[in-house]
């Protein structure tokens, strides 16, 4: 079955770096684009990045646009988020997804990025 | 700036039907859209419900549907159930590979 697991949060000081990774398994990986989606806590959702299959078409939401890089490794099997210059409102749960017809169709269980001094 | 819109919270009694919308600040949700919803329990990854307006997604109970009325999508549910008590989200896609969130909906079964 399809799974995603994230990995690679933790407490980063504001200004820092942070590489998120998101393993995926049970499914062609390089035949999906997939998409970073975010929650603040106690916060909405809101969609961070996309990344097309051969990871060189990658769009970004403004408010992360120059800060957060994301990038896909097909012989992997594991997409990424390269997280710089990290501000207190980058404070959130980072899920990958897979995409299907314009939608987020298998989520991962997150992983938590807390941005404090 | 293009904001998603969805009331903050509703409630609906067992058994009863109940339908969220899902709007933009400026102009109107059509098919173009995909619009899609997803179900939130706290400390839960969202669960896709659906897709492309009116699609369900795989398991998913045929109580749940979408539509668009008037000028916004929607998400109805028939026959509420208690386990139905969550947050749901809308998403939209504005085109240019670009997806907006509406704030999320808090439904209360009671």
């Amino acid at each position: 079955q399809v799974q995603l697991v994230e990995s690679g949060g933790g407490v980063v000081q504001p200004g820092g770096s942070l590489r998120l990774s998101c393993a995926a398994s049970g499914f062609t990986f390089s035949s999906y684009v997939m998409h970073w989606v975010r929650q603040a806590p106690g916060k909405g959702l809101e969609w961070v990045a996309y990344i097309r299959l051969d990871g060189i078409n990658k769009y970004y939401a403004d408010s992360v646009q120059g800060r957060l890089t994301v990038s896909r490794d097909n012989s992997k099997n594991t997409l990424y988020l390269q997280m710089n210059s990290v501000r207190a409102e980058d404070t959130a749960v980072y899920y990958c997804a897979r995409d299907r017809e314009y939608h987020f169709e298998y989520w991962g269980q997150g992983t938590l990025v807390t941005v404090s001094s | 700036q293009t904001v998603v819109t969805q009331e903050p919270s509703f409630s609906v009694s067992p058994g009863g039907t109940v339908t969220l919308t899902c709007g933009l600040s400026s102009g109107s949700v059509s098919t173009s859209h995909r619009p899609s919803w997803y179900q939130q329990t706290p400390g839960q990854a969202p669960r896709t419900l659906i897709y492309s307006t009116n699609t369900r997604s795989s398991g998913v109970p045929d109580r749940f549907s979408g539509s668009i009325l008037g000028n916004k999508a929607a998400l109805t549910i028939t026959g509420a159930q208690a386990d139905d008590e969550s947050d749901y989200y809308c998403v939209l896609y504005m085109g240019s590979a670009i997806w907006v969130f509406g704030g999320g909906t808090k439904l209360t079964v009671l």
